[in-house]
């Protein structure tokens, strides 16, 4: 029982380069999101899924775009990268009230 | 909207002490809060929550929060800390409706806690 993974780890782009982050969670839950991460800041709602084939804008979702594929999967694309956007991505997903966080990819766009 | 305010965002403490770390919250409707912990290089975890019922809440390694509505607080309290607590916590709220449960997310507070 792996949770929540993601995948890359790490990743470092240039500006205007393209990329897609992969989630996956084995718990079977409905629900799915993506979080970015930045110091002094929290983390702040990017998309999220409240179920397979649905998908809403949460905070700051301007340049990203999301994919449920389908109820195990939710990917997360930066279709044209900018250096405002190197953070620290966090997926989750919930049953009900609890979310539950994959270990994150840090991305750096220089 | 909901917004969380977490006034420090960081605390240093030395082992075996006490610690607090505060969390205020706003909402024009009921919410359910929730407390993370973060270790270095990890995802979160949920450390508590509160969702109705008892306003004292407590984790299984000695952590507790109160839900205060009047106050609209969440503080998060250790009688003794130990240097494994070492992490940052972030406090969050959450109006559950069908369509998921969406945080809202406090900035952080830092513990540090020293030998």
């Amino acid at each position: 029982n792996a949770g929540v993974t993601q995948t890359p780890k790490f990743q470092v782009l240039k500006t205007g380069q393209s990329m897609t982050l992969q989630c996956a969670q084995d718990m079977n839950h409905n629900s799915m999101y993506w979080y970015r991460q930045d110091p002094g800041m929290g983390l702040r709602l990017i998309y999220y899924s409240a179920s397979e084939g649905t998908t809403d804008k949460g905070e700051v979702p301007n340049g990203y775009n999301v994919s449920r594929l389908n109820k195990r999967e939710f990917s997360l694309r930066l279709e044209s990268a900018a250096p405002s956007q190197t953070s620290v991505y966090f997926c989750a997903s919930s049953e009900l009230d609890t979310q539950y966080f994959g270990p994150g990819t840090r991305l750096t766009v220089l | 909207a909901q917004s969380v305010t977490q006034l420090d965002s960081q605390v240093p403490v030395f082992e075996e002490a006490p610690v607090e770390l505060r969390c205020n919250y706003s909402s024009s409707v009921s919410v359910y809060l929730f407390w993370y912990v973060q270790y270095p290089n990890q995802g979160l975890q949920l450390l508590l929550k509160y969702l109705s019922g008892s306003t004292l809440v407590e984790s299984i390694n000695g952590f507790e929060a109160e839900f205060n509505k009047s106050q609209t607080s969440f503080h998060l309290r250790k009688p003794s800390v130990h240097i494994s607590d070492t992490a940052e916590y972030f406090c969050a709220v959450s109006v559950f409706t069908g369509g998921g449960n969406k945080l809202t997310f406090g900035t952080g507070t830092q513990l540090k806690v020293e030998l």
